[in-house]
């Protein structure tokens, strides 16, 4: 069966700080992961990943996959009070099924 | 651009009713799924469908139903609503490729008591 764990579960910075985001995995036949912003709603989209080593870069975000240690990271740099939100991480192996972790709650305080 | 669609955006139902949620898309999209979201356990799959006539289990399929008899719709139902359903419900679609992006309805809040 699929699994995405994904750390920390919930992480309280300050404006300006730099965080990461970590989403590990184990699935079969891997052939993407995906990161969703997620704000009380729907989650939006933000990265999808397929190959080891290339940054995926999207203004102060940016996310890395690693297929060799089956992990990914996202990293926020100068935080905003608008980058509260939970973070999810979800891998899609060959049957079309995208498994999610619990996701990373993330408060940025003024 | 509607996107997903999905409606209700709230209902309360009573032990024991049924309902059906429903989902449109207007993209086009091969492959429909339906999510239930709790405190904590993240996005986890109920049913999903790779195209019209074709439907497959999830994570925690049991008391639900589904069909897809157009590419357009997935609706999802509740045959005998229980408390341990209350949840917030998502629908997704994307395209029938492997690598691309899903894109998620705006959720259904369902409380039964």
């Amino acid at each position: 069966e699929d699994k995405v764990v994904q750390s920390p579960l919930s992480l309280v910075v300050h404006e300006g700080d730099t965080v990461t985001l970590n989403c590990s995995y184990e699935v079969t036949n891997f052939r993407s992961l995906l990161w969703y912003k997620q704000e009380k709603k729907a989650p939006t989209f933000l990265f999808m990943l397929t190959s080891s080593g290339i940054e995926k870069k999207s203004g102060r975000l940016s996310s890395i996959l690693d297929k060799k240690e089956l992990f990914s990271i996202l990293n926020i740099t100068a935080t905003q009070t608008g980058d509260s939100a939970v973070y999810l991480c979800a891998v899609r192996g060959s049957n079309y099924k995208l498994t999610f972790g619990k996701g990373t709650l993330l408060t940025v305080n003024p | 651009n509607a996107g997903v669609t999905q409606t209700p955006k709230f209902q309360v139902l009573k032990t024991g009713q049924s309902m059906t949620l429903q989902c449109a898309q207007d993209m086009n999209h091969e492959y429909m799924s339906w999510y239930r979201q709790d405190p904590g356990m993240g996005l986890r799959l109920i049913h999903y469908s790779v195209g019209a006539g074709i439907t497959d289990q999830g994570e925690v399929p049991n008391g639900y139903n589904v069909s897809r008899s157009t590419t357009e719709d997935f609706p999802l139902r509740l045959l005998s609503a229980a408390p341990s359903q209350t949840s917030v419900y998502f629908c997704a679609s994307s395209e029938g490729r492997l690598n691309t992006e899903a894109f998620f309805g705006q959720g259904t809040r369902l409380t039964v008591v």
